[in-house]
């Protein structure tokens, strides 16, 4: 089983609200990682958690928040939107083995009013 | 001289026809290399990794030149269903993370 799951499917939130993206995989992977994409691009690297912890965050904004509170669960919280953030959030999951394939999950389609 | 760098495409062939793909890479210390596809609007999907032999899965073939930095993927009788982005990308290690290059859309037309 290679699978990655992200919830919601799609989210609509206006600039003022507070809002999660939940992500979850149960292969074992020590690593996650949210990407943003906008459409027509490559997915962008946002945070990395390695074993827990973070390891990169990519100049993100502080309006994301990501959070991992165990090792099959990754958050990312979400406060104060701009329309511009509106995009797909892709979480995935990497393992030791299998030559650093990374897994996606089916992402969120988030739009921001 | 951006990171991974691909056939800015799009491509747009016949059912049957065979198309090639090219991909370069900046970073001569990367370790891993694969094609990911993607459907618009879903996720990436990991189509093959790339090995320095060379490695084949039915009508796909992808080639690794370490030496030139080049990577390639080969679509032999092209479906409809092959339509899709394709995406080249690169694991560098150091960081753990993946680097994306901009994608080639493929669509294949009947």
């Amino acid at each position: 089983d290679t699978e990655v799951t992200q919830t919601p499917k799609h989210l609509v939130m206006g600039m003022t609200n507070k809002k999660s993206l939940k992500c979850e995989q149960h292969m074992g992977h020590r690593a996650m990682y949210w990407y943003k994409q906008k459409a027509k691009k490559p997915p962008e690297l946002m945070f990395v958690y390695s074993y827990e912890k973070l390891s990169i965050n990519e100049s993100v904004p502080s309006r994301f928040s990501p959070e991992c509170p165990n090792s099959s669960l990754l958050n990312l919280h979400l406060h104060a939107l701009q329309p511009e953030d509106s995009a797909l959030y892709l979480c995935a999951s990497r393992g030791q083995e299998k030559f650093n394939i990374q897994y996606f999950g089916a992402g969120t389609r988030l739009s921001v009013l | 001289r951006k990171e991974v760098e691909q056939d800015p495409g799009p491509f747009n062939v016949p059912e049957g026809a065979t198309v090639a793909f090219n991909c370069t890479y900046s970073n001569s210390a990367s370790q891993s290399f694969f094609w990911y596809r993607q459907d618009c609007r879903k996720e990436p999907k990991l189509l093959m990794s790339v090995y320095s032999s060379g490695n084949e899965d039915g009508r796909f073939t992808a080639q690794l030149n370490r030496a030139s930095q080049y990577i390639s993927l080969l679509i032999r009788d092209s479906k409809l269903s092959d339509s899709a982005t394709y995406l080249c990308v690169v694991f560098q290690g150091s960081q753990g993370n993946l680097i994306f290059g901009k994608g080639t859309k493929l669509s294949v037309k009947p």
